[in-house]
């Protein structure tokens, strides 16, 4: 079937101006969550959307970042004012359900260059 | 709460063994690994339970020690696809769901 897509793949932004990512996650798939990797770094999460349960934001690193997730299927996840330290790869995972010892299985990831 | 990974690297030849530690200060429920190529997004690997238990997936297997909230992962006879970055991801007991991963080891398996 198919897996956890994202859009787009590649976005260059001025300093400044705002961006949205989007992504879709595996059909039937509760749980969806961001994390950002910047250059040959780990994955640092961003935020959770659990079902109909309010999310996790506790990993957004300002109030310029923002996510929400429609119909409890699509996700997008905006970032106004771009500053160049947000430069990084925007991955979003999905899992079957919310509860603990889920899977997450990951979209190919946005690469978001902000100049 | 981001778990420390060690080493943060290793070079191999072809049909060589290693080990990759994972550890936590904090109680865990579950611990994920994954496997990145240049790239490329996270691939699964496997996943274990608070239980202390052990699983295997072709000549790569991992365990779960509870009491020391660490976990390894074993990579037996390397070959050279298993060649990326490997990252293990934490679960903590009170914070279901929610995946806090460390910096990753590089794994360069060479002829």
């Amino acid at each position: 079937g198919a897996g956890v897509s994202q859009s787009p793949s590649n976005k260059v932004t001025e300093k400044g101006k705002d961006v949205e990512l989007r992504c879709d996650p595996i059909s039937g798939h509760t749980a969806l969550y961001w994390y950002r990797q910047s250059l040959g770094q780990g994955l640092e999460f961003l935020i959770y959307f659990q079902g109909n349960s309010a999310p996790d934001k506790s990993g957004l690193p300002s109030d310029r970042f923002s996510a929400e997730r429609t119909g409890g299927s699509v996700s997008t996840l905006t970032i106004q004012r771009t500053q160049q330290e947000d430069s990084a790869v925007y991955l979003c995972a999905s899992s079957r359900t919310s509860g603990g010892g889920q899977t997450q299985y990951f979209g190919p990831g946005t690469r978001l260059l902000v100049l | 709460q981001q778990p420390v990974q060690s080493p943060q690297a290793v070079i191999l030849r072809e049909g060589e063994d290693a080990v990759i530690n994972c550890s936590s200060s904090k109680a865990l429920y579950s611990v994920h690994w994954y496997r990145q190529k240049h790239g490329e997004a996270p691939i699964f690997l496997m996943i274990l339970l608070k239980g202390g238990e052990q699983k295997g997936h072709d000549k790569i297997s991992a365990s779960f020690n509870e009491k020391k909230q660490q976990s390894s992962l074993y990579l037996t006879a390397s070959q050279l696809s298993y060649s990326g970055t490997y990252f293990c991801g934490t679960e903590l007991i009170d914070s279901w769901g929610k995946l806090q991963f460390g910096a990753g080891t590089q794994v360069v398996v060479t002829p």
